[in-house]
């Protein structure tokens, strides 16, 4: 079965340490999307990154990094030298086509990020 | 570009009661899904319209139902509302539709079931 784990419920860090967030899934699928968002206090989630199953780079967008390996499943996200701002909770999500190009879009529950001053 | 769009932001309602919710996607989106988020259950999938038809359902009962117009814009119903109804109920819009699309998510609205 498909499934999305984030093992870390809650992290707590001091401004200007690094954090890692870490996602294992399961899937059976050659074929499919794995995703980050971001969920601030306003509620709206906001998309961070898609990587597809095809592309194991690793991605650096500013102070977020993001390491992909196929061999143990798992698409971690880093967060650089952190910032108040970057206080959320953050999802991992996994996205693989049913018949028909169904969208089954599988979430982890989460991980609450609080960056203190 | 605008993002997604959601109205009312808050609500509150009574068991029993009926409820529509409304969604506007990015400029350009022509799909939209919907999705409950609870404390106890996370995020979990509702529908998925594209060009006015549901693409995609998930488990949910009856009771919550949606459409999409000619212009893309989507409402979910919520008929007979129980508390175990109140959930922030998030839309998402994405180019296209399937399993392979970025999806961009509205702010929200807030429900709580009396």
């Amino acid at each position: 079965a498909q499934k999305v784990t984030q093992a870390q419920t809650e992290i707590s860090v001091v401004e200007k340490e690094d954090v890692t967030l870490d996602c294992v899934y399961e899937t059976r699928d050659t074929t499919y999307y794995l995703f980050w968002y971001k969920q601030p206090p306003s509620g709206e989630l906001v998309f961070l990154i898609r990587r597809n199953s095809f592309d194991e780079q690793n991605e650096i967008s500013g102070r977020y990094s993001w390491n992909f390996q196929k061999s143990t499943s798992s698409f971690n996200f880093t967060i650089t030298a952190s910032q108040v701002v970057d206080s959320a909770v953050y999802f991992c999500a996994l996205s693989e086509p049913n018949a028909g190009n169904n969208r089954k879009l599988i979430w982890g529950l989460g991980t609450s990020l609080a960056v203190n001053p | 570009k605008a993002g997604v769009t959601q109205t009312p932001r808050y609500l509150i309602k009574t068991r029993g009661q009926q409820v529509t919710l409304s969604c506007s996607p990015i400029s350009g989106h022509r799909s939209v899904s919907w999705y409950q988020q609870t404390p106890g259950q996370g995020l979990q999938f509702l529908f998925e319209y594209f060009s006015e038809t549901q693409r995609n359902k998930g488990n949910f009962p009856g009771r919550f139902s949606g459409r999409q117009f000619s212009n893309s814009r989507s409402e979910m119903n919520v008929s007979t509302l129980e508390l175990g109804d109140s959930a922030l109920y998030l839309c998402a819009s994405s180019l296209r539709w399937g399993a392979l699309e970025t999806q961009y998510f509205g702010p929200g609205t807030r429900l709580l079931v009396l």
